[in-house]
């Protein structure tokens, strides 16, 4: 199993631009996340789903749009980028409030 | 408003000696508190995880000290290694609606010196 995967690893954009960063797991989970990391903030939740087809609100979900279309798949999408947005993030499923499992990483840089 | 507060920012520990990093909390809601490890250039790991009924949970060289009424918890790490050289954030939680919402401690960047 790969569990937990995350397209791009890299990504560059500059202000205004948007992109969508996908997340996916194959462990059948119903619960998934996203996070963004930041140095000397730990991890803060922006989006997170509890089935397919569901969204909700995290911490910080300003300026972020997410959508859960398949139970194995959770798309987080930026309209327009800006450098405050410059984060590496991280997205992570679970079994209902179970642990949560996280992928890679997707590191983006806003100029 | 820091919902967990994490200390200390950096550890640097020769081999063999213990590791200790400290976690405050503010809402006695919380119901679970978990400690992720985290190695440069991957996602964060569940490491080991407590919850408010118990005053101590110990997993290996890896043991959580929990005080309930000093709202703090703490992970201990015995005979440290160079591996367990990595980034250490604690987390807490409580169950909101159906989903387990984690706010994480600001992370200790560990260091064991061989």
């Amino acid at each position: 199993n790969a569990g937990v995967t995350q397209t791009p690893k890299f990504r560059v954009l500059k202000t205004g631009q948007s992109m969508t960063l996908l997340c996916a797991q194959d462990m059948n989970h119903e619960y998934m996340y996203w996070y963004r990391q930041d140095p000397g903030m730990g991890l803060r939740l922006i989006h997170y789903s509890v089935g397919e087809g569901t969204t909700a609100k995290g911490e910080v979900p300003d300026g972020y749009n997410v959508s859960r279309l398949k139970k194995q798949n959770f798309l987080l999408g930026l309209e327009s980028a800006a450098p405050s947005q410059t984060s590496v993030y991280f997205c992570a499923s679970s079994y209902r409030r179970g642990e949560q499992y996280f992928g890679p990483g997707t590191r983006l840089t806003v100029t | 408003q820091q919902q967990v507060k994490q200390s200390p920012q950096s550890l640097i520990v020769q081999k063999g000696g213990i590791s200790i990093i400290n976690c405050a909390y503010e809402n006695t809601a919380f119901d679970y508190f978990p400690w992720y490890q985290q190695f440069p250039g991957k996602g964060p790991a569940l490491l080991i995880a407590i919850r408010p009924d118990v005053s101590e949970k110990k997993e290996g060289r890896f043991t959580i000290s929990f005080n309930k009424s000093a709202k703090q918890f703490s992970l201990h790490i015995m005979d440290s290694q160079p591996g367990d050289s990595a980034t250490y954030f604690c987390a807490v939680s409580f169950s909101s609606g159906s989903a387990r919402q984690l706010t994480f401690g600001s992370g200790t960047q560990l260091t064991v010196l061989p």
